[in-house]
């Protein structure tokens, strides 16, 4: 079993929509929780981290985590073109010094007109 | 201007032989990375270096190499290539090392084939 699991999609909605994009993980050490956006050739940008459990909200970004069900979720509002991208969950302990981030496999996101 | 670079953009090598990936920051971060991105999008770490040190070495092949000549630059260089060496290798730096609060800033990608 993979430490981070993401379903691939493609997940296809109208402009408009609400998108739930969610992650799995089984490391209970994981204590920092992090959203990155790619565009198709392009690296990964960071779109929102949280610290423990909780919610955090950026813009029409909503980040969630549940660390009783280790489970994470982006909610992305009034989705549009411009979101479609992959979204990649990364997450990492909280050992001290320098962390390692584990990424999940990203979720291929389409937002049509 | 390019916080992060990369070259090259792409690399089409055969079997066996050796390349290398340079890349270059102009942030001021101490803090850089080399990741591979498979055929099925899975990003993984391989090395990070803070200041010409290196923090990070995940289980990688012996056959990868970094080399910091200083902080603004990484290399990473790879010897006797293998089909599955064939991946998206990407860059990364940040301000600090703590990885999960300093924002990293990635390259755009050195799209490696072995034929």
């Amino acid at each position: 079993q993979k430490e981070v699991e993401q379903d691939p999609g493609p997940l296809s909605v109208p402009e408009g929509a609400i998108v739930s994009l969610n992650c799995t993980y089984s490391n209970s050490a994981f204590q920092y929780f992090m959203w990155y956006r790619q565009y198709s050739r392009k690296g990964p940008e960071l779109l929102m981290y949280t610290y423990s459990s909780g919610n955090k909200e950026d813009g029409r970004f909503t980040a969630q985590v549940d660390k009783s069900s280790k489970y994470i979720s982006l909610f992305i509002r009034d989705s549009q073109p411009s979101d479609s991208a992959t979204y990649l969950c990364a997450m990492s302990p909280n050992s001290g010094g320098y962390q390692k981030v584990t990424f999940g496999t990203g979720t291929k996101l389409q937002v049509i007109p | 201007d390019t916080a992060v670079s990369q070259t090259p953009k792409y690399l089409v090598t055969q079997m066996g032989n050796d390349k290398s990936i340079k890349c270059e920051q102009n942030l001021g971060h101490d803090t850089m990375y080399w990741y591979k991105q498979d055929s099925k999008k899975f990003l993984k770490i391989m090395f990070s270096y803070n200041n010409k040190e290196l923090i990070i070495n995940e289980t990688v092949p012996n056959r990868f190499s970094p080399k910091s000549p200083d902080k603004a630059h990484l290399n990473l260089h790879i010897n006797s290539l293998e089909l599955g060496d064939s991946a998206v290798y990407f860059c990364a730096s940040s301000q600090g090392g703590l990885i999960t609060t300093d924002t990293q800033y990635f390259g755009p990608g050195t799209r490696l084939t072995v034929l």
